[in-house]
């Protein structure tokens, strides 16, 4: 199966702060990687597919990039509603996988 | 809107059985490839199982293969897993999710969107 493996697992930031979330892949994807965002007691979101394609919706402080094995997700002005944990997952092959998560926690 | 609304979750003892139901709304149900996501309590995401359009073709994790079978019914828009000889270790969060993808340039590209609210399995004696 694919590992993805992120980093940081957890960060502090503050309300405007610029943050950078990464995902290493174990084997090469191309740009088949997603970015989910969860917070407490609610499912996963949606906010990029494709490495960098936007889900309709999602604000453009979100940005993806990458391909191959390494990946960023990027949130240009941290807002107070972005405090959650986000997830990388791939599904180039079987077994879908997902990274184990990065917590942003408000400094 | 796309709704997708799971129910079916319970605690029950190990070696019990449960099935689990989803319902869609919003959306032509019949094109879509469907999976089943979970979460145990305070940990990532683990995809289950999914299944396509017309039910023809099923994977599982293999942690599942054998004890669950995922099924769904077009006429009724429904999404099911049935789980068997259930396990601590199936203790979860179980998410429906849509999913979406295509195939280009040699590979497959999935992800899943929209997902359901999650019914929780507990398993425990």
């Amino acid at each position: 199966a694919i590992q993805l493996t992120q980093s940081p697992s957890s960060l502090s930031a503050s309300v405007g702060d610029r943050v950078t979330v990464t995902c290493r892949s174990s084997q090469g994807i191309s740009s088949a990687l997603a970015w989910y965002q969860q917070k407490p007691g609610k499912p996963p979101k949606l906010l990029i597919h494709d490495a960098s394609s936007l889900e309709s919706g999602v604000p453009s402080r979100f940005s993806g990039s990458g391909s191959g094995t390494d990946f960023t997700l990027t949130i240009t002005s941290l807002q107070p509603e972005d405090f959650a944990t986000y997830y990388c997952q791939q599904f180039t092959s079987y077994p879908p996988t997902f990274g184990g998560g990065t917590k942003v926690e408000i400094k | 809107e796309v709704q997708l609304v799971e129910s079916g979750g319970d605690l029950v003892q190990p070696g019990a059985s449960l099935r689990l139901s989803c319902a869609a709304s919003g959306f032509t149900f019949r094109t879509y490839w469907l999976s089943w996501v979970r979460q145990a309590p305070g940990k990532g995401l683990e995809w289950v199982a999914n299944i396509n359009q017309d039910g023809s073709e099923k994977y599982y994790v293999d942690s599942v293969r054998g004890r669950f079978t995922i099924s769904r019914d077009n006429a009724e828009n429904s999404l099911y897993l049935q789980m068997n000889s259930l396990r601590a270790e199936d203790t979860a969060v179980y998410y429906c999710a849509r999913q979406q993808g295509y195939w280009s340039g040699g590979a497959w590209s999935n992800w899943f969107g929209p997902w359901g609210q999650g019914t929780l399995v507990t398993v425990s004696s």
